[in-house]
């Protein structure tokens, strides 16, 4: 089967700037996830999507962060305006069932230099 | 909450030796654990996983991994180190009652010399 596909693989930007990634999960995978991985640290949960629906935010900034998953399929990550901290990669995943019961597949990931 | 520790941030051994890469884990409830491993500008790749079955886990690659309840751990082995066993590895629990999402310890980074 065909992976979880993420583009673009790399964006450099200036602070202040804004800037999209995509995420198409597997194929009927209900579940969506966005992680972020600041260098040297494991990734962190940004949002989990349940179909189209967002089943948890908590650690998403709000005021600069935003993401959709319009049709419960493809989603985007937004940041605007980017600071300098949100240098990282950012990891998309999906899973079949609700809980990861399914396995979770990650994508390559989009390294995303602000500078 | 859940929680991992990785114990190591960074573990060095010489090829054909053995690996140990220490986790322990906290967990309300019974936990999935599982070990992925990242090379360098690659993506995460699932090593194994614990779902409440056998308390030893046979991954890929040769690596092995033994839930412990009593010790909280969950410590990811190999008999003999490979070169290409050079990686960053991440012990993960998944946390059920919250949909699902995984939270990702530090990381320890392995270094095998030759």
């Amino acid at each position: 089967e065909a992976g979880v596909a993420q583009s673009p693989r790399y964006k450099i930007i200036e602070k202040r700037q804004s800037v999209a990634f995509w995420c198409n999960p597997i194929s009927g995978h209900a579940t969506l996830y966005w992680y972020q991985q600041i260098l040297g640290q494991g990734p962190k949960l940004l949002i989990q999507f349940q179909n189209n629906g967002v089943v948890d935010d908590s650690q998403l900034p709000k005021d600069r962060f935003s993401a959709e998953r319009l049709k419960g399929v493809d989603s985007t990550l937004k940041i605007q305006p980017a600071k300098l901290e949100d240098s990282a990669v950012y990891l998309c995943a999906s899973s079949s069932l609700t809980g990861g019961a399914g396995g979770y597949t990650f994508g390559s990931g989009t390294r995303l230099t602000v500078v | 909450a859940q929680s991992v520790t990785q114990l190591d941030s960074h573990v060095s051994v010489s090829e054909g030796t053995p690996v140990l890469l220490r986790c322990n884990y906290s967990s309300s409830y019974s936990p999935s654990l599982f070990w992925y491993v990242q090379h360098p500008n690659k993506g995460l790749q699932l090593l194994l996983k614990y779902t409440s079955a056998a308390t030893l886990v046979k991954g890929i690659n040769g690596f092995e991994a033994e839930f412990k309840k009593s010790e909280t751990s969950f410590h990811l082995t190999k008999p003999s180190a490979h070169m290409s066993d050079a990686a960053e590895y991440f012990c993960v629990v998944s946390v059920w009652n919250q949909g699902g999402k995984l939270i990702f310890g530090q990381g320890t980074e392995l270094s095998v010399k030759p």
